[in-house]
């Protein structure tokens, strides 16, 4: 089983839709979260990070459920160029510095 | 402009030849990366320093060799031992070790034939 895991979809929606990535990780020790989007061809920028209280920032929210060891990620009001991979990434206390990424989730926003 | 360089973008080799990828960063970050990505899979990490003169073993830091000489340079050296050495890599750098951001240069396609 994969350490971090998300599904890659394709996600196909319309402009102004909704959509909700999720993505479980295995180590229960892990202390940090984030979501990072990579655009085809370049690399990943961090899009924001996730805490236990949950975050917003304009049109995407992320939440932790750290009992269920899952994070997601939603994003409202779709717009074409939020057309992108978007990875889940976990840090553990143990090895500071070391993030696992998951494989990433494609979505595609279409007019 | 602050950030990280990575160069060349695109290097082709021939297989059994060791090649030498580029990562400087102007950031002053204590800590660096490399990474591997191949076709719709994440990031694994291959070798790590989280300050000069020193570096650990990643996930997959076999036929991989690096060197941290100096704070902002951190070059990985593609062995002919690396097996599929065919990929994308990027290189990272964060402020130091419990940093939650990394920035990532543009990366480098390296194809071996």
């Amino acid at each position: 089983r994969k350490e971090v895991e998300q599904d890659p979809g394709p996600f196909n929606v319309p402009e102004g839709a909704t959509v909700a990535f999720n993505c479980t990780y295995s180590n229960s020790a892990s202390q940090s979260f984030f979501w990072y989007r990579q655009d085809c061809r370049k690399e990943p920028k961090l899009l924001m990070s996730v805490y236990s209280s949950g975050n917003e920032d304009g049109r995407f929210t992320a939440q932790l459920n750290r009992a269920s060891q899952y994070i997601s990620l939603l994003i409202r009001d779709s717009k074409l160029s939020d057309s992108a991979t978007y990875l889940c990434v976990v840090r553990g206390y143990t090895n500071a510095g070391k993030s696992t990424f998951g494989d990433g989730t494609t979505l595609t926003v279409k007019p | 402009d602050g950030g990280i360089t990575q160069s060349p973008k695109y290097l082709f080799r021939k297989e059994g030849q060791n090649v030498t990828l580029s990562c400087e960063q102007n950031l002053n970050h204590d800590a660096m990366y490399w990474y591997r990505q191949d076709p719709g899979q994440g990031l694994r990490l291959i070798y790590y320093s989280q300050i000069v003169n020193d570096f650990q073993k990643g996930d997959i830091a076999e036929g991989y060799s690096v060197s941290r000489e100096k704070k902002e340079s951190f070059p990985l050296t593609v062995t002919s031992a690396q097996k599929n050495p065919t990929a994308f890599y990027l290189c990272a750098s964060s402020a130091d070790r419990d940093a939650h951001e990394q920035y990532f240069g543009p990366g480098t396609r390296l194809t071996v034939t």
